[in-house]
């Protein structure tokens, strides 16, 4: 069984720093995916990042790149030069690669970034 | 263009009651996924389909039925509502393999008093 583990119920951040949001994941798959999504408190899902397990460079999308360290079962979320409107819950979550290929998620880190 | 569009919003109903809430997407993607969100437990996996007619059971699946006669609606239904229930329901689609990104619809937040 696969399982996500966020350990940081909360970070907190000042405006324009860098933050690392924690993710540690437990799978016996050798092919899976790992995904972060941000929840802002209007509630919607918003899709952030992804990586491949056999993915050997680190993924980057704009200001969000993942940290993956394979060897730890690790895949934390960096964001660079935060902004106000990046205050929200942060979820990471895996899929294996057959299947129906579901998404497992974690308890979520909220973040809050301050002026 | 809607993407995914949930039904009702919010919902408060009462014990005992069957419950139906509704999913529908635009885009004809095949697969898609039912989640219940609850606090200090992330999303749950409640029930997901593959296509049309194919269904099956995700991690907390007790107490709820889906059906999926046509690719773009994925209705969840509680059949007798309990407390335990009261939560906000996502639907999910996904176009195909495991790469593609989930797109999460609005929500729903429901009350079983």
């Amino acid at each position: 069984a696969q399982k996500i583990t966020q350990t940081q119920p909360g970070m907190f951040v000042q405006e324009k720093e860098a933050v690392t949001l924690d993710c540690t994941y437990d799978t016996s798959d050798q092919s899976y995916g790992l995904f972060w999504y941000k929840q802002p408190s209007s509630g919607e899902m918003i899709f952030l990042i992804y990586q491949g397990s056999y993915d050997e460079q680190n993924a980057t999308e704009g200001r969000y790149s993942l940290n993956f360290q394979k060897a730890r079962k690790s895949a934390n979320l960096v964001i660079s030069a935060s902004q106000l409107g990046d205050s929200a819950m942060y979820f990471c979550a895996m899929s294996d690669l057959k299947g129906f290929q579901k998404l497992v998620f974690g308890t979520g880190t909220r973040l809050l970034v301050s002026p | 263009d809607a993407g995914i569009t949930q039904s009702p919003r919010y919902k408060i109903t009462e014990t005992g009651r069957q419950v139906t809430l509704m999913c529908h997407q635009t885009w004809s993607h095949s697969y898609m996924f039912w989640y219940r969100q609850d606090l200090g437990h992330g999303l749950r996996l409640i029930y997901y389909s593959a296509a049309a007619d194919i269904t099956d059971k995700g991690e907390v699946p007790d107490g709820y039925v889906v059906s999926r006669s046509k690719t773009e609606n994925f209705p969840l239904t509680l059949e007798s509502a309990t407390r335990s229930q009261t939560s906000v329901y996502f639907c999910a689609t996904r176009r195909g393999g495991p790469t593609d990104t989930q797109y999460f619809g609005p929500g729903t937040r429901l009350t079983v008093l």
